[in-house]
Order: C-alpha cells, then sequence, then structure tokens
C-alpha cells in the first residue's frame, strides 16, 4: 500500500534556482528517507531523518520532518541540470519489520540550464 | 566497491516464456528486496528476505512469479509463464539491517523487461 505522497508530481525550474518537494505519510514511522533516480537508472540514497530529527543537512540538501502533520520536505539550493530526475520519498514504519520501506511515487523535477 | 549487480540489464521475450532475473547484493548486506517499477503503479515492493529467508511475499502478483534466495551473495526471480503485462523494470536492492530503524537501500540498476 502506498505509504507516502510526493507533491508536485512534476517541477520545471531554470539552473540556480531552488527546488522544494514535499512528502506525506499515513502511519507512524521510525525515519524517513530521500532517494534520486536518474532516467534508466536505480533509486540512489539521498538522505536519511530520524522520527525525533526535525531538519537535516547535507551539502545542498535541505529536509524537513513535521511528525505531527506527517509531512516532509526537501529542498535543494542552487539547483544544477544534473539534479534533474525524480525524486522519491521512503518510510520505515514501527513494526515494518527487517528493513522494509514503503516508496511514493516520486516528484519528477527538470533543471533548465 | 561494487554495488548491486543485476541481469541481463534488458530483456526481450514472447509470451509464455520463462524468464529468470538474477541479483548479487553488496556483500555483508543481510536484507535484499525485490521490486517492479512501472509508469502507472510506481514502485511497488514484490517481495524481501533477510539473512536468505523470504519474510514477505504479499507484493507478489500471482502465482506466475517465484523468487529464490539461495545464499547470500544470489538471489532470483522467475516468472513462468510471462505475460505482456508483466512488461516492467524490476529493481534488486540490498540492505544491512542490524539495529534499530529501516537502513538505507541499495539499489541495482534494474532489467527493463519486455513481454511481447
Amino acid at each position: 500500500s502506498q505509504q507516502g505522497e510526493e507533491d508536485p508530481q512534476a517541477l520545471s525550474i531554470q539552473e540556480g534556482e531552488n527546488a522544494t518537494m514535499n512528502c506525506s505519510y499515513k502511519t507512524s514511522i521510525n525515519n524517513l528517507q530521500w532517494y534520486r533516480q536518474n532516467s534508466g537508472r536505480g533509486l540512489v540514497h539521498l538522505i536519511l531523518i530520524r522520527s525525533n530529527e526535525r531538519e537535516k543537512h547535507s551539502g545542498r540538501l535541505r529536509v524537513t520532518l513535521d511528525t505531527s502533520k506527517k509531512s516532509s520536505s526537501l529542498l535543494i539550493t542552487a539547483s544544477r541540470a544534473a539534479d534533474t530526475a525524480s525524486y522519491f520519498c521512503a518510510t520505515g514504519n514501527y513494526g515494518g519489520s527487517q528493513g522494509n520501506l514503503i516508496f511514493g511515487k516520486g516528484t519528477k523535477l527538470s533543471v533548465k540550464p | 566497491d561494487a554495488g548491486v549487480i543485476q541481469s541481463p540489464r534488458h530483456e526481450v521475450t514472447e509470451m509464455g516464456q520463462e524468464v529468470t532475473l538474477r541479483c548479487k547484493p553488496i556483500s555483508g548486506h543481510n536484507s535484499l528486496f525485490w521490486y517492479r517499477q512501472t509508469m502507472m503503479r510506481g514502485l511497488e515492493l514484490l517481495i524481501y528476505f533477510n539473512n536468505n529467508v523470504p519474510i514477505d511475499d504479499s507484493g507478489m502478483p500471482e502465482d506466475r512469479f517465484s523468487a529464490k534466495m539461495p545464499n547470500a551473495s544470489f538471489s532470483t526471480l522467475k516468472i513462468q509463464p510471462s505475460e505482456p503485462r508483466d512488461s516492467a523494470v524490476y529493481f534488486c536492492a540490498s540492505s544491512f539491517q542490524g539495529g534499530f530503524g529501516n537502513q538505507p537501500q541499495h539499489f541495482g540498476d534494474g532489467t527493463r523487461l519486455s513481454i511481447l
């Protein structure tokens, strides 16, 4: 069953602009993860935020988590054409044993040079 | 370091044929996942293993699909007989689950399957 739902489904911006993608989920989680998928490739893990964390940074990436609203956002600052990809959120749930993650349908980001 | 290796990268076959997809997880990882990705349904978990034991196969669409993990370094996903609606990209992923919480998964580059 779908857990994470990303918003928007597609986003087109100019190089240098910031890109913000949102993710909503339904059940209690132990962590939330963001992945990137380039065309024709597998998903690549970007960042993990635990349920007791509110914000996390990694390079040009900033992730926030609001467990009261069951939502997360991924901000990519100063975007580059190479950031063009699909971005997915995935949740690890309490009771979701053995490492299972539930992925959303993704946001397709296009960064125009 | 070698990542998750999947083979073949592309497979085109006629309906009714048996299809076998292969996966070599990252050495040391103890969990392995098979996913299917289509435009319509997104990324779907088919089955996952922990320490070579199938934990949840509720995502396997029907009895035509089967998966095995005979040892820690190899897994197969088999479709027999194949149908056109099985056409999709199939991904294998692995992770190390050793403590609290769901750890990041490492994905292979997938097998693009076309059933004619």
